[in-house]
């Protein structure tokens, strides 16, 4: 595809439900970024993929969230037991290269979680 | 670990003026920043970015200028213009770390 696509672009849950967001990457990127933007504020980072190496997961909030890639395709971020404070845009990224700083990441249109 | 400090977190200017958004870095070993643009409701978009090599860059009304000594990074923009009224964010990344470290943002206000 043109850009990094992600879905649902909207999605509304009941407290206590599980969800899952789609992530599919620029095609040929090796590396796969998952942020979360709560309104108004800030980028926090939650989870890389860089190829085939191990993910690095050191921003994951909670043992709550959890998220697969297969190769270097589509990603899947999935959040148990949702809770108010989830709500936010969850935001995948893609780059070009592996392993090198100075690579330009491109975002997707993001998921809208509300938590009702 | 890196961390970054954006400041200002708000700044309004009058149209036609110049605006300029300053971050500081804490590891020196820092070679790559990046700005971004968020309009609101959209996905950040890359504007500009720059190389520890380099000490400034334009392109046309936008310009970073890096401080390497100092380790802080600015983005000027000039002859402001309403459709640059966004979320601007800074960012640093190391050559031994694929991970950009963010700054917390500035909400860019063009008053008519």
């Amino acid at each position: 595809g043109a850009g990094v696509s992600q879905s649902p672009s909207n999605k509304v849950t009941e407290k206590g439900k599980d969800v899952e967001l789609r992530c599919d990457p620029i095609s040929g990127h090796t590396a796969l970024y998952w942020y979360r933007q709560r309104l108004g504020q800030g980028l926090e980072f939650l989870i890389y993929f860089q190829g085939n190496s191990a993910p690095d997961k050191s921003g994951l909030p909670s043992d709550r969230f959890s998220a697969e890639r297969t190769g270097e395709s589509v990603s899947t971020l999935t959040i148990q037991r949702t809770q108010q404070e989830d709500s936010a845009v969850y935001l995948c990224a893609s780059s070009p290269r592996t392993g090198t700083s100075g690579n330009t990441i491109y975002f997707g249109e993001g998921s809208w979680l509300t938590v009702v | 670990g890196e961390n970054v400090e954006q400041h200002p977190s708000t700044l309004s200017v009058q149209e036609g003026d110049s605006a300029v958004i300053k971050c500081t870095y804490s590891d020196s070993a820092s070679n790559y920043f990046p700005w971004y643009k968020q309009e609101l409701g959209k996905r950040p978009q890359l504007i500009i970015d720059i190389r520890s090599n380099v000490g400034e860059k334009k392109d046309q009304r936008i310009a970073v200028t890096l401080n390497k000594t100092a380790k802080h990074f600015s983005l000027h923009i000039t002859e402001t213009q309403p459709e640059d009224s966004a979320v601007y964010f800074c960012a640093a990344s190391t050559g031994s770390n694929y991970q950009l470290i963010w700054g917390a943002g500035t909400k860019l206000i063009i008053k008519p």
